[in-house]
């Protein structure tokens, strides 16, 4: 199984402030089958990224993805109001699909 | 629209059995894989298991093998989670989830979410 160590665990940040979240795989994450998502309270999770730098539908281009490998970052460009959430990555390219614990974002 | 809507959460007694179902709308059902992942009270997301679009392989997570099945109807539009020997740490919401294809891939659409409480 291959785990996803996501950090770091909170972020503290202003709207408007750029947010670098972290996502390292225990192991090489084949094909770049890494996906991240953005939960906000009493929702579903939402796809923001996924194949590691592909936006889903819909997704604003403040968001970004990249890396390879073991190592994975999600971007938000400009933090708005609305991006206030936790995020977690996951990997689809092993036997077992797994997320990491995921990264609150929260405001400061 | 597409749309996924699950039920068959409830209260139930450690040991005991449920059955989840998703109805899916606005898609070729049968093209595409189906998932469920579960989110404990307070906890992150947890893959549970998934189901192929054509040929129904399928996949469990070493927490629940053994003891849940997924399987789909493809004349209803609908995948199921069989849960059998229940356990309080299976108390969660579970949501179903569309893959982006038909096996490994990222979910692009998820329910609302049904919750399953396990106490006696």
């Amino acid at each position: 199984e291959i785990v996803l160590t996501q950090s770091p665990g909170t972020l503290s940040l202003s709207p408007g402030e750029r947010a670098t979240l972290s996502c390292r795989a225990s192991q090489s994450v084949s094909s770049s089958y890494l996906a991240w998502y953005q939960q906000k309270p009493g929702q579903a999770p939402r796809l923001l990224i996924y194949g590691a730098s592909s936006r889903a539908t819909g997704i604003p281009d403040r968001f970004s993805g990249s890396g390879s490998g073991t190592d994975f970052t999600l971007t938000i460009s400009r933090l708005e109001p609305e991006d206030f959430a936790v995020y977690y990555c996951q990997q689809y390219g092993s036997t077992l699909w797994t997320f990491g614990q995921g990264t609150k974002v929260e405001i400061k | 629209e597409v749309q996924l809507l699950e039920s068959g959460g409830g209260l139930v007694q450690p040991g005991g059995s449920l059955r989840l179902s998703c109805a899916a709308s606005g898609f070729t059902f049968s093209s595409y894989a189906m998932s469920w992942v579960r989110q404990a009270p307070g906890k992150g997301l947890e893959w549970v298991s998934a189901i192929s679009g054509g040929s129904g392989n399928t996949d469990y997570a070493d927490s629940v093998k053994g003891r849940f099945t997924i399987s789909r109807d493809k004349s209803k539009n609908t995948v199921y989670l069989q849960m059998n020997s229940l356990r309080a740490d299976d108390t969660a919401v579970y949501y179903c989830a569309k893959g982006r294809s038909n096996w490994r891939a990222a979910f692009d659409i998820w329910g609302q979410g049904t919750m399953v409480t396990v106490s006696s």
